[in-house]
């Protein structure tokens, strides 16, 4: 089946640094991928939309200064955090469109 | 707006038990509906999925049914094996594939079964 990755699994940071979140797709080119973030006990919620070769679509309410995504590649999107804060701690999920979505396994990050 | 309510864990049953996992939702016009399994430190995978009224996903045992009056979609699993551990996402869409439209998740229902 189709393999998503992300690196790093886990992350801790101090406050005000910026943390970079990789998302890749291993056997196949995806045109969009999606970033989710999911509080603990909570659904996923979807951040944004990332399309390669253009700009990300946010959802209502995600800072999208706050939260870059880059999307260079067929089988590569970059999610940074930047100035991170204690709330922006998370669990921060990728998935790649390809008939359906493939999920990473994610990654828990923890701003000191 | 649209929206999905899974009942609350955590599930714990022994081995062979039959399972149901409550899964409401609310949505305009006619959404596809989807279960997600997320074994322990992997990603989410597509466990079934309905894309009209009445359809039955099914796989590996396990079956949902899309139920338009009662705006429900419970899975449901005849006997189940300690290797189905794991957490169950049930999940909607405007979208038949999950592949390009937005989709909306359930807070997530953790199953564990004890042998």
């Amino acid at each position: 089946g189709a393999v998503v990755s992300q690196h790093p699994s886990w992350v801790i940071c101090k406050s005000g640094t910026s943390v970079k979140i990789e998302c890749r797709s291993l056997d196949f080119q995806a045109t969009t991928m999606f970033w989710y973030r999911q509080f603990p006990k909570q659904s996923l919620m979807l951040m944004a939309t990332s399309n390669e070769g253009s700009k990300a679509t946010y959802e209502q309410g995600v800072e999208k200064d706050k939260f870059l995504i880059n999307h260079a590649s067929l089988t590569l999107s970059t999610l940074t955090v930047t100035s991170a804060h204690p709330e922006d701690s998370s669990f921060y999920i990728c998935s790649a469109a390809l008939n359906e979505q493939f999920f990473g396994p994610g990654t828990r990050l923890t701003v000191l | 707006g649209n929206s999905v309510t899974q009942m609350e864990g955590p599930v714990t049953l022994s081995e062979e038990a039959f399972l149901t996992i409550n899964c409401t939702y609310t949505a305009t016009g006619y959404p596809s509906l989807f279960w997600y399994v997320q074994y322990p430190g992997e990603g989410l995978q597509l466990l079934l999925k309905a894309t009209k009224a009445d359809d039955k996903g099914s796989n590996k045992g396990f079956e949902a049914t899309y139920r338009k009056e009662t705006t429900s979609f419970h899975l449901e699993k005849g006997s189940v094996q300690v290797s189905d551990s794991a957490v169950y996402f049930c999940a909607l869409s405007n979208s038949i594939s999950s592949n390009t439209g937005k989709l909306i998740f359930g807070q997530g229902t953790t199953l564990q079964v004890k042998p």
